[in-house]
């Protein structure tokens, strides 16, 4: 069954400007990751915020996270060309070190024109 | 290696035939899984194998699909009997109990894209 949500589905924007995806979850979570997918292939691990943290910055990225309202932003700043692809939430349910299986939204393909 | 290997990257085959597709995880990384990605979709959890346990099946869709793994190495996906629905990028990640449980994210490999014709 579907867990995350990526809003909206598709974004288009002018380089330079900022990027914001948000994603809704249904159930209750041990974190939540960000992961971008270019040209349909592999996916690149972005960023991973734990459900006791709230906010967390990697380089241009920024990542909220709001358990009460099962939701989380990815903020991409002074988008470039080269950030244009689809852009995934990813949920894990598990606990206490174990792994389990990561649960993916459908993704949110962005553009950002030159 | 330095990442996951997947192979082939393409495969095209008739409807029918069986394939296999093969993932190299990273030295090292005790769990295994492989997801589907059907065009424009979002990724479908199939399998995870995760050191000596048995494997988490749940998302197989069907008993055409089987996965094997050898110890912490090499996995193989099959899906028997082919049909056109299958036709999809099948993505193989691995993780680490470092990486996957807080400290980082998954490693995934570059996908196999299956195409039955």
């Amino acid at each position: 069954s579907q867990q995350g949500e990526e809003d909206p589905q598709a974004l288009s924007i002018q380089e330079g400007e900022n990027a914001t995806m948000n994603c809704s979850y249904k159930t209750s979570i041990n974190n939540l990751q960000w992961y971008r997918q270019n040209s349909g292939r592999g996916l690149v691990h972005l960023i991973l915020i734990r459900s006791n943290e709230r906010e967390k910055h990697s380089g241009r990225l920024r990542v909220t996270l709001d358990t009460s309202k099962k939701s989380s932003s990815l903020l991409i700043t002074a988008s470039r060309a080269a950030d244009t692809a689809s852009y995934f939430c990813a949920t894990s349910l598990n606990y206490g070190g174990s792994q389990g299986n990561l649960i993916f939204g459908k993704g949110t393909k962005l553009s950002v024109k030159p | 290696g330095a990442g996951v290997s997947q192979s082939p990257s393409n495969k095209v085959t008739e409807k029918g035939k069986d394939v296999e597709l093969r993932c190299d995880p990273i030295s090292g990384h005790t769990a295994l899984y492989w997801y589907r990605q059907r065009l424009g979709q979002g990724l479908e959890f199939l399998i995870y194998f995760q050191g000596n346990s048995a494997p988490d099946k749940s998302g197989l869709p069907s008993d055409r699909f089987s996965a094997e793994r050898t110890g912490e190495s090499v996995s193989t996906l099959t899906i028997q009997r082919t049909q056109q629905e299958d036709s999809a990028v099948y993505l193989c990640a691995s993780s680490s109990p470092r990486t996957g449980g807080g400290f980082g994210g998954y490693t995934f490999g570059s996908g196999t894209r299956l195409t039955v014709v």
